[in-house]
């Protein structure tokens, strides 16, 4: 089966520009994670989702983030407009409930680089 | 606000030999997760163990938990060159199911 797939990998954009990372979760699984990982901060839970619907944003930095699940299939999490300090390495992780063992299958990450 | 936080920050050792690993946590846990993550991507799910467990094993991995004093510890055996990565811990706590990582602890395992 494929794992967590997410897109793209790597970006680099100019301050100020429209940012959309895109993430496809295992079929199947029900909830869904975005973390935030710096050498700073370490990893930090952005947002997630149950069933499509936005549980937990308290994560969000700033109005200038959103995120998305128009369907069980596909979530999107977009920075407009994006700053140097948005620079990280975007995660996108998605669990099932069943049988509650809590393990998150992560995806590879997209790096993100804000000029 | 990290939940956990490990110890130490990187640690080195030659092929062959034991790695210790140690997680601090402050509040009350459901249960403790390590993970490990390759340079580059994504992190990956080693083993859990629940907060009413004292000791897991899988292969070459054990995992210890002290409620009492909120910690943790992951011992590999018999490292490999290819046990080089970044480990964490994760914990989660509630009903819900939001995990709480740390900064990570950077093994080398030299050939």
């Amino acid at each position: 089966d494929a794992g967590v797939i997410q897109s793209p990998r790597h970006e680099v954009t100019e301050m100020g520009q429209e940012v959309t990372l895109r993430c496809k979760p295992i079929s199947g699984h029900d909830y869904l994670f975005w973390y935030r990982q710096t050498m700073m901060r370490g990893l930090e839970l952005l947002i997630y989702f149950n069933n499509n619907v936005p549980i937990d944003d308290s994560g969000m930095p700033e109005d200038r983030f959103s995120a998305k699940m128009p369907n069980a299939s596909f979530s999107t999490l977009k920075i407009q407009p994006s700053e140097p300090r948005d620079s990280a390495v975007y995660f996108c992780a998605s669990r099932t409930r069943q049988g509650n063992t809590g393990e998150l299958f992560f995806g590879e990450g997209s790096r993100l680089t804000v000029l | 606000s990290q939940q956990g936080e490990e110890d130490p920050q990187a640690l080195s050792i030659q092929e062959g030999e034991n790695a210790t690993m140690n997680c601090s946590y402050k509040t009350s846990i459901n249960n403790l997760q390590w993970y490990r993550q390759n340079s580059g991507r994504g992190l990956v799910h080693l083993i859990l163990i629940r907060s009413n467990e004292r000791e897991k094993h899988s292969g070459r991995l054990r995992v210890t938990l002290d409620t009492s004093k909120k910690s943790s510890s992951l011992l590999i055996t018999a490292s490999r060159a290819a046990d080089t990565a970044s480990y964490f811990c994760a914990t989660g706590r509630g009903s819900n199911y939001k995990l709480t990582f740390g900064k990570g602890t950077l093994l080398t395992v030299n050939p």
